[in-house]
């Protein structure tokens, strides 16, 4: 069975500093693997996801994800973050053949001015 | 398009009452599903419907009971609420064509407080 480890429970950024938030999964074969963020009091929104081929996956907002098979990784990040992305985010991932997904235990950004 | 839509947002029960949460998707989407999402432990799926006219446990079941109304709708129970069902819960669908790694779109919620 798959699993999903994100280490950081809590992040704090300053307002236009990078942002790398961390996700290690376990699956044996090729996972899919998905970035969702959840705004205060809101559902869940996909900011990206990573089938097969580029590595390196643009989502919205501006941010961005490597997989990195080596490490069994699939970090997210973006070069500035704004005050708007103040969030919890989640990292996901499915298998092959079916439609179930495993989430994180989410991270929980804080952006200061 | 609504999307994924939930009812209520709110609700708080007694222990022992029961109640249903409905959800309904206007995406024409095969697949749905149940979380609950409680602080520290992520999204966990309490049930899910990969097509009208099935329903599978997930990872957290007991005390849930689910009924896939149609493919729009996709209902879920407690027959008898107890304090450590207090979450909240989320809908989510999904275009569901087995191939796996699909893009689930959820609701917003339902806000539930178990006295």
């Amino acid at each position: 069975a798959q699993s999903v480890t994100q280490p950081d429970i809590h992040i704090t950024v300053s307002e236009g500093a990078s942002l790398e938030l961390r996700c290690n999964y376990s699956y044996g074969a090729t996972p899919y693997l998905f970035w969702y963020v959840q705004s205060p009091g809101q559902g869940l929104q996909l900011l990206l996801k990573y089938f097969s081929g580029d590595t390196l996956v643009q989502g919205i907002k501006g941010f961005e994800a490597e997989f990195k098979r080596s490490q069994s990784s699939f970090n997210l990040r973006k070069p500035s973050v704004h005050w708007s992305d103040a969030a919890e985010y989640f990292c996901a991932v499915g298998a092959g053949g079916n439609e179930k997904l495993t989430f994180g235990t989410g991270t929980r950004l804080t952006i200061i001015p | 398009n609504a999307g994924v839509t939930q009812t209520p947002k709110f609700q708080v029960l007694k222990t022992g009452q029961s109640m249903t949460l409905q959800c309904a998707q206007d995406m024409n989407h095969n697949s749905m599903y149940w979380y609950r999402q409680d602080p520290g432990m992520g999204l966990r799926l309490i049930y899910y419907s990969a097509s009208e006219g099935t329903t599978d446990k997930g990872e957290v079941p007991n005390g849930y009971n689910v009924s896939r109304l149609n493919k729009r709708e996709f209902s879920l129970r407690l027959e008898s609420a107890a304090p450590s069902q207090t979450s909240v819960y989320f809908c989510a669908s999904s275009e569901g064509i087995f191939r796996g790694g699909e893009t689930q779109y959820f609701g917003p919620g339902t806000r539930l407080l178990v006295l």
